[in-house]
């Protein structure tokens, strides 16, 4: 079965700062990828960036990167140079290849202040 | 592009009526979409995966009969809670993918709902 784990409830970080979101997970299948959302206070998904497990580079998308570790299965989100809009909530998430579910994990509140 | 639109964004209802959520991709076609509740402050459960044509995919502890699923075409997908009670208040949310496995889910803004 998969699981992710995100042990960050909150982070806060100052604007213009970069911030790291922690995630693990476990999964016994070889191939599967790897997911961040923000969902802001409306409630809506946004989809951030996808890292997959066969993936040599880590992604990136603009401020946001992915820092890969498969050996120690985690797929940490680093976003570069905080802004106040990125106050949300981030979730991971795990699809495994052949499945075509997402399970999330418990998600991270970040709050970016002035 | 790969809009997913969801209808309504908010509804009160009292208890014992039934609710329809509609949940349709604008720009693409889905012949899988995914139903996710989220209760406050907590992550999303999927609930269910709708097959265009066929019947949903329920996941363990949701009932089909109250929670039914209908993906009559291959942009439309429904979810109606019906006979709702206050515990079915939640936030439910569709999403769908363009194509390929590794694609992410595009997620429809959601509904709250409240039953009185």
């Amino acid at each position: 079965a998969q699981k992710i784990t995100q042990t960050q409830p909150g982070m806060f970080v100052q604007e213009k700062e970069a911030v790291t979101l922690d995630c693990t997970y476990d999964t016994s299948d070889q191939s599967y990828g790897l997911f961040w959302y923000k969902q802001p206070s409306s409630g809506e998904m946004i989809f951030l960036i996808y890292q997959g497990s066969y993936d040599e580079q880590n992604a990136t998308e603009g401020r946001y990167s992915l820092n890969f570790q498969k050996a120690r299965k985690s797929a940490n989100l680093v976003i570069s140079a905080s802004q106040l809009g990125d106050s949300a909530m981030y979730f991971c998430a795990m699809q495994n290849t052949g499945f075509q579910k997402l399970v999330f994990g418990t998600g991270t509140r970040l709050l970016v202040s002035p | 592009g790969a809009v997913v639109s969801q209808h309504p964004s908010r509804v009160i209802c009292k208890s014992g009526t039934s609710v329809k959520i509609e949940c349709r991709s604008l720009d693409f076609q889905a012949t899988t979409m995914f139903w996710y509740r989220q209760f406050p402050k907590q992550s999303l459960m999927l609930m269910a995966t709708s097959n265009e044509g066929s019947k949903a995919t329920y996941e363990q502890g949701v009932e089909k009969d109250k929670f039914l699923i209908n993906h009559a075409s291959l942009t439309l997908s429904t979810l109606t809670v019906t006979s709702a009670h206050p515990e079915d208040s939640s936030f439910y949310i569709c999403s769908a993918r363009v194509q390929g496995m590794n694609s992410p889910l595009h997620f429809g803004n959601g509904t709250r709902l409240t039953v009185t």
